[in-house]
């Protein structure tokens, strides 16, 4: 049973592009968090998708949007990239409904120059 | 064992002995808690979980304690093994939604 898988594992930017990360859920989950772990923090929540769309947003700027499609898949964009972007972002998928965990994959590890 | 009352960012434990990670959590309308587990490279493993109408929940090894009157969560780990030593985290569900990460505590077993 595959769990959470996030590619790529690691990427380099420079300050200003825009990246895209993706992420597959677990089988039978049909909900997918994106967060932001900076070096030495606990991860950040940026926004939860269900259904295709946003449901909940964390403290972030509009810089970052996603995406979920019709199979769960969900992607993380990034627009104008700033230093303080350089993060694991990590991706949890979960099913709907009360008191489910939230399972995590190993994360994009984005650094920018 | 190794035990402490407050939040320490890191523990010592030695192998073999019981470990017990403490974390407060902000907001008292939270009902559902999890711990996680995250070693070096990897992401959050969950470990296990409890919701606000128990105080008390089991697992392997683990135990995971909650005190809603101070706000205060506890993950205990019997007889620590060397692939304990990782960061654990506390997460509690504010909503239906996010996760609101606790600070880590990184664990190091000693041989």
């Amino acid at each position: 049973d595959a769990g959470v898988t996030q590619s790529p594992t690691h990427l380099i930017k420079t300050r200003g592009q825009q990246v895209t990360l993706r992420c597959s859920p677990k089988s039978g989950h049909d909900t997918v968090s994106w967060y932001q772990q900076a070096l030495g923090q606990g991860p950040q929540f940026i926004f939860q998708y269900y259904e295709e769309e946003e449901r909940q947003r964390g403290n972030f700027p509009d810089r970052f949007s996603g995406h979920q499609f019709p199979n769960y898949s969900s992607e993380l964009n990034v627009n104008a990239l700033l230093l303080g972007d350089s993060a694991l972002y990590l991706c949890a998928s979960s099913l709907q409904g009360l008191a489910q965990p939230q399972h995590f994959g190993d994360g994009t590890r984005l650094s920018i120059l | 064992g190794e035990s402490v009352g407050l939040h320490l960012p890191t523990l010592s434990v030695q192998e073999g002995d019981n470990s017990i990670i403490n974390c407060a959590y902000s907001n008292s309308a939270s009902d559902y808690f999890i711990w996680y587990k995250q070693e070096s490279g990897k992401g959050p493993q969950f470990i296990i979980d409890i919701r606000s109408n128990m105080d008390k929940r089991q697992g392997q090894r683990v135990t995971v304690l909650l005190n809603k009157t101070v706000k205060h969560l506890s993950l205990q780990i019997a007889a620590t093994q060397p692939g304990d030593s990782a960061v654990y985290f506390c997460a509690e569900n504010p909503n239906d939604y996010k996760l609101s990460f606790g600070a880590g505590t990184t664990v190091t077993v000693r041989a």
